[in-house]
């Protein structure tokens, strides 16, 4: 049963520390997407790729946050520095194409 | 752009009674449409959707959809629930330009069986 994996599950932080979110995507999946998901703006397209390259990061705050997929099995996500307003459930999906996206369980993250 | 209305934040139910969960959309252009539930401390998973073709959507643990293009709404049915359903429902659209990437959810509808 392929599945999105995503690591760690969760992360604790002080503000100003450097965070990174790891998505191995479901193998022979060619596109990426990020999202976050905060009880006030509920879920997010933060950024998504196309065969490992940025299609979208509209939805991604530029000066802190930054989205990379160095080969076809991983996709990053950091956020340097992190903010309290950071907090949130950040999910990894993948797909084909994208109209079926498939999600990971998710990173949640506290920033102190 | 697209937009999503999720009209019922919460859904409370009886176990075994039917049950329908309400979404509408906005859109000036074709779309996709999504449902994905989450269960507590889970990702999103698909329940069904709609790409084209027949307006009646079947999909997992016995929910299904019709898309009403002139109503621009996809409500989602159950005929008969069970307590395992509790969780939160997302509707979701795409365009259809662009190959339905990306996705604009619902602000979530609660379900909530009960015996």
């Amino acid at each position: 049963d392929a599945r999105v994996t995503q690591t760690p599950r969760h992360k604790v932080t002080e503000m100003g520390q450097e965070v990174t979110m790891r998505c191995q995507p479901i193998l022979g999946h060619n596109t990426v997407f990020w999202y976050r998901q905060t009880m006030m703006q509920g879920l997010e397209l933060l950024a998504y790729f196309r065969n490992r390259a940025p299609l979208d990061d509209s939805g991604m705050p530029k000066d802190r946050f930054s989205a990379e997929m160095p080969d076809a099995t991983l996709a990053t996500l950091k956020i340097q520095p992190s903010e309290p307003r950071d907090s949130a459930v950040y999910f990894c999906a993948s797909g084909i194409r994208g109209e079926t996206q498939y999600f990971g369980p998710g990173t949640r993250l506290l920033v102190l | 752009a697209q937009s999503v209305t999720q009209l019922d934040s919460q859904v409370p139910v009886f176990e075994e009674a039917p049950v329908e969960l309400r979404c509408n959309y906005s859109s000036s252009v074709s779309v996709y449409l999504f449902w994905y539930v989450q269960y507590p401390n889970q990702g999103l998973q698909l329940l069904l959707k709609y790409l084209s073709g027949s307006t009646l959507v079947k999909g997992i643990n016995g929910f299904e959809a019709e898309f009403n293009k002139s109503q621009t709404s996809f409500h989602l049915r159950k005929p008969s629930v069970h307590i395992s359903d509790t969780a939160e429902y997302f509707c979701a659209v795409s365009g259809v330009t662009g190959g339905g990437n990306k996705l604009t959810f619902g602000t979530g509808t609660q379900l909530k069986v009960e015996l």
